[in-house]
């Protein structure tokens, strides 16, 4: 596609509920991201795959975040038993190659948790 | 750890004037520093800057990184109410593919 697509664009859900967000990167586009981006925050990092391969989980928050690139293009970042501290803006980006240029972003799923 | 932080955290002008933007970081085994802008939701890639002294310029927008001193500042002359946005820096450091960013400065521009 044009550009990073993410869905939905917001999500409600209870305490302690699951759920899953969805990003579409560009096509052919080798790394994924997944940031967090909490209200008057910047983004931060949680996961980066490359293809299907996640290299870096480092910034996962606990177990209860989960990501997945199974055929190394749709990725699944999902969140069990969501918690209010969950509470933010889901932004994935990809990009062409590793590290050689900026990242395309997607416009962000909002998450409420309440 | 990590740090990145930004100046001003807010700032309002006025249609036309001249705003600099700064972006300090302490980041082990620097390669790269991004600028974005954040409208809405998707930060928009603005500058990656890997060298000392070189400025970078696209229209309105320049950039320019000093990797002795460990900052990057963004300018933006004669500026328009479409410039309003949170701008981000992210340093990207040496093994390593994640972004680490500021927390952003808010920029209004008053007509």
């Amino acid at each position: 596609g044009a550009g990073v697509s993410q869905s939905p664009r917001y999500k409600v859900a209870k305490r302690g509920q699951d759920v899953a967000l969805r990003c579409d990167p560009i096509s052919g586009h080798v790394s994924l991201f997944w940031y967090q981006q909490a209200l008057g925050q910047g983004p931060e990092f949680l996961t980066y795959f490359q293809n299907e391969a996640q290299l870096d989980k480092s910034g996962l928050p606990s177990d209860r975040f989960f990501a997945e690139r199974p055929e190394g293009s749709v990725s699944t970042l999902k969140i069990q038993r969501t918690q209010q501290e969950d509470s933010a803006v889901y932004l994935c980006a990809s990009s062409p190659r590793t590290g050689l240029e900026g990242y395309t972003f997607g416009s962000g799923t909002r998450l409420t948790v309440v | 750890e990590d740090k990145v932080v930004q100046s001003p955290l807010s700032l309002v002008v006025h249609e036309g004037d001249t705003v600099t933007l700064n972006c300090s970081y302490e980041v082990t085994n620097f390669r790269s520093l991004l600028w974005y802008k954040q409208e809405k939701k998707a930060p928009t890639f603005l500058f990656m800057l890997t060298s000392s002294g070189i400025e970078k310029k696209s229209g309105r927008l320049s950039s320019i990184l000093d990797k002795k001193e460990l900052f990057s500042i963004l300018n933006i002359t004669a500026t328009q109410t479409g410039d309003s946005a949170i701008y981000l820096c992210a340093p990207r450091f040496q093994g390593a593919q994640k972004l680490v960013f500021g927390q952003g400065t808010r920029l209004t521009i008053n007509p």
